[in-house]
């Protein structure tokens, strides 16, 4: 069965500042690897998704990277602001658990004005 | 705009009660999932449907029951077997299993209480 970790669990940074949350994985068969945002009490929204094949893909101060070899994902939020405070989730899909997706538990981010 | 509906957002149910949580996408998606979300313990899988009229058990389908009569719709019933029901339920859909840039795209969720 598929495996998904994020560390930190909640991490609290001074706006203004560059980060790296983490995603990690135990099965490297994967389709891609999804990173979504959930603000309290809403649905997931998805972010970026990294196809099996690809190393990073970008979009406006996100920057994401797999390397599926090791089994982790990185996501870089760049110049972090107030509004980027939410919880973080990233998911993996793959051909050995059933064409399912499978959560990591999610970083909860502050980021203080 | 096309994307995923859940009602009701806020539910309260009686204990031994059964209810039903609505989900309809007019993204012309394949597939369909229901998840539960408990504090600390992130998304977990009850059931997902790849086609109509085909559905499968996820890691935690015991309690819960679902159908798959149209491709828009993916109905979850909770029924009074689920022994600890209270949770955030979120629908998703996506495109197709298996495929690549499958993104899966969520509803705003369900809030479920039992009093």
């Amino acid at each position: 069965k598929q495996e998904v970790t994020q560390i930190p669990a909640a991490l609290s940074v001074p706006e203004g500042e560059n980060l790296v949350l983490n995603c990690s994985f135990t099965d490297s068969a994967i389709y891609n690897l999804q990173w979504f945002r959930q603000d309290p009490g809403k649905g997931l929204t998805s972010l970026l998704l990294i196809q099996s094949s690809q190393r990073e893909q970008t979009s406006g101060r996100l920057n994401a990277s797999l390397d599926k070899s090791s089994g982790r994902s990185t996501l870089y939020i760049a110049a972090s602001q107030p509004g980027d405070s939410a919880t973080y989730l990233c998911a993996v899909e793959g051909p050995n658990t059933g064409n399912q997706f499978y959560f990591g538990t999610g970083t909860s981010l502050t980021v203080i004005p | 705009d096309g994307g995923i509906t859940q009602s009701p957002k806020y539910l309260f149910r009686k204990e031994g009660q059964n209810v039903t949580l609505s989900c309809e996408q007019n993204l012309n998606h394949d597939a369909m999932y229901w998840y539960r979300q408990d504090p600390g313990q992130g998304l977990r899988l009850i059931y997902y449907s790849q086609i109509v009229n085909d559905f499968q058990k996820g890691d935690i389908a015991e309690g819960y029951s679902v159908s798959r009569e149209k491709k828009e719709s993916f109905p979850l019933t909770v029924t009074s077997a689920q022994k600890n029901p209270t949770a955030f339920y979120l629908c998703a859909s996506s495109a197709q299993q298996g495929a690549g840039a499958n993104v899966l795209t969520f509803g705003a969720g369900s809030r479920l209480t039992v009093l």
